[in-house]
């Protein structure tokens, strides 16, 4: 089965310090592409970050960047100098190239401590 | 381009009555994809369509739920009679497809049935 686990429900972070959210999937194919999505009070869904399975590069968005272990199918989320604005549900997704479609986790709520 | 448009932001309607929410793509996008979020089940895919066309509609909770998609720039999901366990928000995405996998959400229409 294709699933998506985010283990953390709640993280809390002190402001201007670092976190990170995990993601495991699992899925039996090799092309994928993976995403952290951000949902704020707003409920607005925003894409924060992307991975494609065949780069190894680990893709970085200013403050955000992922630690992608394909071998252990591992997609964290670092965050650095979290801000307040920052605070919000953190869903974890995946898609199988062509099919489009995203396999969801359960999303992890971060809190910013000020 | 001014992104996914839903209208409208908040519905509040009674049992038994019928609820129409209305979705824009982003212009050039052929994948549409309707997805209805709640506490108890987090976000939920219920439908989506390629270049107009309903693919998968396995995830429509019942024949109360129905979906459109007239041209590439329109779409509607209605629900006939409604009930108080429809309520949630409902949200429409949008993505190219060969360019990113990635779904563009809108900013979701909150249904209340009273």
């Amino acid at each position: 089965a294709q699933t998506v686990t985010q283990s953390q429900p709640e993280m809390s972070v002190q402001e201007a310090e670092t976190v990170t959210l995990s993601c495991t999937y699992d899925t039996s194919e090799s092309d994928y592409y993976l995403f952290w999505y951000k949902q704020p009070p707003s409920r607005q869904m925003i894409l924060v970050i992307r991975q494609e399975a065949y780069k190894q590069q680990n893709a970085t968005e200013n403050r955000f960047s992922v630690n992608f272990q394909k071998a252990a199918k591992s997609f964290s989320l670092k965050i650095s100098d979290s801000q307040l604005g920052d605070a919000a549900m953190y869903f974890c997704a995946y898609s199988i190239g062509g099919n489009y479609q995203l396999i969801w986790g359960a999303g992890t709520k971060l809190i910013i401590k000020p | 381009d001014a992104g996914v448009i839903q209208s409208p932001r908040h519905e509040v309607t009674e049992m038994g009555q019928e609820v129409t929410l209305r979705c824009k793509p982003i212009s050039g996008h052929d994948y549409l994809f309707w997805y209805r979020q709640t506490m108890m089940r987090g976000l939920e895919l219920l439908i989506y369509f390629n270049n107009n066309v309903p693919i998968d509609d396995s995830g429509m909770p019942e024949d109360r739920f129905s979906a459109k998609m007239p041209n590439a720039s329109f779409s509607t999901l209605k629900i006939q009679p409604s009930e108080p366990r429809d309520s949630a928000v409902y949200f429409c995405a949008t993505t190219l497809a060969g360019v990113s996998d990635t779904q563009y959400f809108g900013p979701g229409t909150r249904l209340t049935v009273l």
